[in-house]
């Protein structure tokens, strides 16, 4: 079990371009989120997943932004005509329900700069 | 619509000395998290408080929560230099597993 995986760590693009980076969760892990973290705050949820079922997605995202976890494995998600707004780095966590717990596992992360 | 709040923001604290940080929200929280982040690093979890009153304790640290009072504290104990990182709280919307973090608090113990 190597954690969860998110490609690529970082990605330098224009305004307007499309962006897609993937998040390759724990095996068995049936949850899956993405979040968003600019510098000097916290996490800020993005959508959530379990397994291919996306079950909630934050008014924060607005339609320029999709998620997909299509075999409930791997998710992706791509942002639509990038702004400058959209530099940040996007966080991918995963875990196991029904485990009262719940305990996010994150990845490194995938830095994104829009210039 | 839960919101979670921490203080201080900053903490720069003498090695050997003892601090609480400590997480306020809003509305009822199925769950408290404590995570902590290394500059450049992703986040670890540190505890997971399910009920009012627990205390959970990891070597210098040791986290409670009160429900009643909808507080959670990290208390510090005779800090020491790899304790500098920025901790987070973070509690789940009752009846889903959505997440909100506060706004973190960077510690800084100084030799």
């Amino acid at each position: 079990d190597t954690g969860v995986s998110q490609n690529p760590r970082h990605k330098i693009t224009k305004r307007g371009q499309n962006v897609t980076f993937r998040c390759d969760p724990i095996s068995e892990h049936n949850r899956l989120y993405w979040y968003r973290q600019t510098l000097g705050q916290g996490p800020e949820f993005l959508t959530y997943f379990q397994n291919e079922a996306q079950l909630e997605k934050s008014r924060l995202l607005s339609d320029r932004f999709s998620a997909e976890r299509p075999k409930g494995s791997f998710s992706t998600l791509e942002i639509q005509r990038t702004e400058q707004g959209d530099s940040a780095m996007y966080l991918c966590a995963s875990s196991w329900a029904p485990l009262a717990k719940n305990i996010q596992y994150f990845g490194a992360g995938t830095r994104l700069s829009v210039l | 619509e839960l919101k979670v709040e921490q203080n201080p923001l900053f903490l720069s604290m003498q090695e050997g000395k003892n601090y609480t940080i400590y997480c306020n929200y809003s509305t009822t929280s199925d769950r408290l998290y404590w995570y902590r982040q290394d500059p450049g690093k992703s986040l670890e979890s540190l505890f997971v408080l399910l009920s009012n009153g627990a205390v959970k304790q990891e070597g210098r640290l040791m986290a409670s929560l009160d429900t009643k009072a909808r507080l959670s504290t990290l208390h510090i104990t005779a800090a020491v230099h790899d304790l500098s990182a920025t901790y987070f709280c973070a509690g789940s919307i009752s009846g889903t597993y959505k997440y909100i973090f506060g706004t973190g608090t960077r510690l800084k113990v100084l030799a």
